[in-house]
């Protein structure tokens, strides 16, 4: 499996500032994904980092607020746009595994938003 | 809608109990069942499952599923403390490699 690294590791933010989480991928892989884990629920898809394009979202998340960018096939970032308590959740990258069977996590990244 | 459901929701036992989680799913372009442990941040992968009555199996954990009635088991025999998480039932799909939707989760607490 890719070995995947994210940074931060965890953050404490103030409302209305943004936040780039950053992720690392130790092999080339043309999509990358980001999820997000509200406190107590599972995780929910943000949207697919595709290189050479725009990154596709899921219903309910918009580019305004989490753009993402994917310079290229090992690397991507995720910001967290004017954030709010809401946003206080586990961002996870992640990439899928050979075959497209599964799919693999960074370590995540836990921001909370004050 | 794609619906991914696990059940129970949490579960309590000890030592040494077996236990068994449940996944059903209603889904379209279905491609793979997934199974991942999830401690404190990152879920890690357990099982991947794309065929009916295949058991896959890794030490005290095993994973079947049925594709006939779209459901997945995973047991847990012996537990130990360390079993302790949540597990977590994921659909990949035929669309998008690699792009899974997630159920709400079992939270296993396992007692000395």
């Amino acid at each position: 499996s890719a070995v995947i690294s994210q940074k931060p590791s965890r953050d404490i933010c103030q409302r209305g500032t943004s936040l780039t989480i950053q992720c690392q991928v130790d092999s080339q892989v043309t999509m990358m994904f980001w999820y997000r884990q509200q406190p107590g629920q599972s995780l929910t898809l943000i949207a697919t980092a595709n290189q050479g394009s725009e990154a596709t979202y899921e219903s309910g998340f918009v580019i305004d607020k989490f753009p993402i960018s994917r310079p290229n096939l090992t690397f991507s970032t995720l910001t967290v746009s004017n954030m709010s308590p809401e946003d206080s959740s586990i961002y996870l990258c992640s990439v899928p595994g050979q075959g497209g069977n599964t799919i693999y996590f960074g370590e995540g990244s836990w921001l909370t938003v004050v | 809608e794609d619906k991914v459901v696990q059940s129970p929701l949490s579960l309590v036992v000890h030592e040494g109990d077996t236990v068994t989680l449940n996944c059903s799913y209603e889904v379209t372009n279905f491609r793979s069942l997934l199974w991942y442990k999830q401690e404190k941040k990152a879920p890690t992968f357990l099982f991947m499952l794309t065929s009916s009555g295949i058991e896959k199996k890794s030490g005290r954990l095993s994973s079947i599923l049925d594709k006939k009635e779209l459901f997945s088991i995973l047991n847990i025999t012996a537990t130990q403390t360390g079993d302790s998480a949540v597990y977590l039932c994921a659909v990949g799909f035929n669309t998008n490699a690699g792009k899974s939707t997630f159920g709400d989760g079992t939270t296993l607490t396992v007692k000395p």
